[in-house]
C-alpha cells in the first residue's frame, strides 16, 4: 500500500529553469514531510522538510509547498543546475511513528546544459 | 569524520544461502534504521534499533529476516535462505536521536545491493 506517491518517474529541465516535483499522499495522519536527494551509488541525503502547520518552506534554491486539503506537496528548484540531476524522494512521517519514513518511488531529474 | 559505513556494497548469493549486511553508524549516533529499496520502488522501513534493543521491527518480513545492534560492533541485517525476491538495495541510516526534529540529521549509508541468483 503506497501511501506516498510520486507519479512522475522522470523530469527533464533546462539549466536555469524551474524544476517542479510533485508528491501526493493518502494518509491524513502524516504531519511532517521531507525531500531527499540521491545520486547514483550513494545513499539519500536530506534536502528540506516542512511541517503540516506550514504551507511553505524555503532553503536557498529549494522551496516546498504543502496543500493539506489536497494531500499534495511540491518541491520547486529555482534555478535548476546540472548538479541537481539526481533522484528526488518525497517522504512523510506521522506523530506516533515519527521515526518511520514512508517514501515515494522517486523522481529522476535531469538538468540539461 | 566517516559517515554511515555499509558493507559489503555488493553481495551475490544463490537461493537458499544466507546474507549478512553490516552497518556502522556515524560516530556518536546510537539510533540505526534499515530500509529496503526494491526495483522501481521507494525505500521501505524495515527496522529501528538502538544498542542491544530492537525498538520497532514492524517492517521486517516475519520469517528469514533478523536484525541486531550489539553493544560492540556494527548493526547486522541477516537474511536466511534467500530467495530471488530478496534482491534489493538495503540502506542503513543513523541518527544521534530519534524523532522528526532529527530527520535532518538522519544520515544514510551508500547501501548494500543484494543479488540473489
Amino acid at each position: 500500500d503506497q501511501q506516498v506517491k510520486q507519479n512522475s518517474p522522470s523530469l527533464s529541465v533546462q539549466e536555469g529553469r524551474i524544476s517542479i516535483l510533485n508528491c501526493d499522499y493518502t494518509n491524513s495522519m502524516f504531519d511532517y514531510f521531507l525531500w531527499y536527494k540521491k545520486y547514483p551509488a550513494e545513499g539519500p541525503t536530506f534536502l528540506i522538510s516542512i511541517s503540516s502547520i506550514k504551507d511553505k518552506s524555503e532553503d536557498g534554491r529549494f522551496t516546498v509547498f504543502l496543500n493539506k486539503s489536497a494531500k499534495h506537496l511540491s518541491l520547486h528548484i529555482v534555478p535548476s543546475q546540472p548538479g541537481d540531476s539526481a533522484v528526488y524522494f518525497c517522504a512523510a512521517l506521522y506523530d506516533t511513528n515519527d521515526y518511520k519514513l514512508s517514501f515515494g518511488a522517486g523522481t529522476t531529474v535531469t538538468v540539461r546544459a | 569524520n566517516a559517515g554511515v559505513m555499509q558493507n559489503p556494497r555488493h553481495l551475490v548469493r544463490r537461493r537458499g544461502q544466507e546474507a549478512r549486511l553490516r552497518c556502522s553508524p556515524m560516530k556518536g549516533h546510537s539510533h540505526v534504521y534499515w530500509y529496503r529499496q526494491l526495483p522501481e520502488e521507494g525505500l521501505k522501513f524495515m527496522v529501528y534499533l538502538q544498542k542491544e534493543n530492537i525498538i520497532d521491527e514492524s517492517g521486517m518480513p516475519k520469517e528469514r529476516f533478523s536484525a541486531e545492534f550489539p553493544k560492540e560492533g556494527p548493526s547486522i541485517l541477516r537474511i536466511q535462505q534467500v530467495v530471488r525476491g530478496d534482491s534489493a538495495a538495503y540502506f542503513c541510516a543513523s541518527s544521534p536521536l530519534s524523532g522528526r526534529v532529527n530527520t535532518g540529521e538522519l544520515f544514510f549509508g551508500e547501501g548494500s545491493r543484494l543479488t540473489v541468483l
